[in-house]
């Protein structure tokens, strides 16, 4: 079975910090996203990416950046956490056909991120 | 229009009963349809794909409506271990554009 693996099930964290999420999977995939889930506002993509060292904004990239040094690792950083960054965070990945992104989804198990 | 919108719901339902839910997307040219399931404070999981022609997994259907621009997921037989959120998600867009998913529609079984 695919492993989506996240650092953190939890991470408290400063207004100001530089904050960290690290996701990979074991399953050799070429695709790999973040998204926040809020209630009442769903599951909303901020960064994706389909190739190392490739990424592309989602609906809500602001105050977010990504990096993909390697095709097993995305990282989501938030470069001065705010409170309205409290959020549960949800990586996925996918097998690429062709670089469709409409290949079945893996989730990490979520990071639940509170900014104080 | 939204891209995806669902009924958020709560859906309760006794056990044993028939719950469908539907799913209405923006782009008419969409190729791909999918329900997710969300367990309480996990992670989504694929539950089923829904294709043309309808599909069936035990007491679960998933059905397309092209012309009406929606796809639908009915329960039988409802179990208390369906509840959870269902999420209606599209490949609204051809080309290299991830999935989009709707905000979802809980559904509670009660015993």
């Amino acid at each position: 079975d695919v492993k989506v693996t996240q650092s953190s099930r939890y991470l408290v964290k400063r207004t100001g910090e530089k904050v960290f999420l690290e996701c990979v999977q074991d399953m050799d995939h070429e695709n790999m996203f973040w998204y926040r889930q809020d209630p009442g506002l769903g599951l909303r993509l901020i960064y994706f990416s389909y190739d190392v060292k490739m990424k592309e904004k989602g609906d809500i990239p602001e105050g977010y950046s990504v990096s993909r040094e390697k095709k097993e690792r995305f990282s989501l950083i938030l470069e001065s956490a705010s409170t309205n960054q409290t959020s549960m965070y949800l990586c996925a990945s996918s097998l690429a056909t062709g670089r469709r992104a409409n290949e079945k989804l893996f989730f990490g198990s979520g990071t639940q991120l509170s900014v104080l | 229009r939204k891209e995806v919108e669902q009924d958020p719901g709560p859906f309760n339902v006794p056990e044993g009963a028939t719950v469908a839910f539907n799913c209405t997307y923006s782009n008419s040219a969409s190729q791909s349809f999918f329900w997710y399931r969300q367990d309480c404070r996990k992670e989504p999981k694929l539950l089923m794909s829904v294709y043309s022609s309808g599909n069936e997994d035990g007491r679960f259907t998933a059905q397309l409506n092209r012309a009406s621009q929606y796809i639908s997921l009915l329960i039988r037989d409802s179990k208390l271990s369906d509840s959870a959120t269902y999420l209606c998600v599209v490949n609204l867009y051809s080309g290299n554009t991830p999935l989009v998913f709707g905000k979802g529609t809980r559904l509670s079984v009660i015993a």
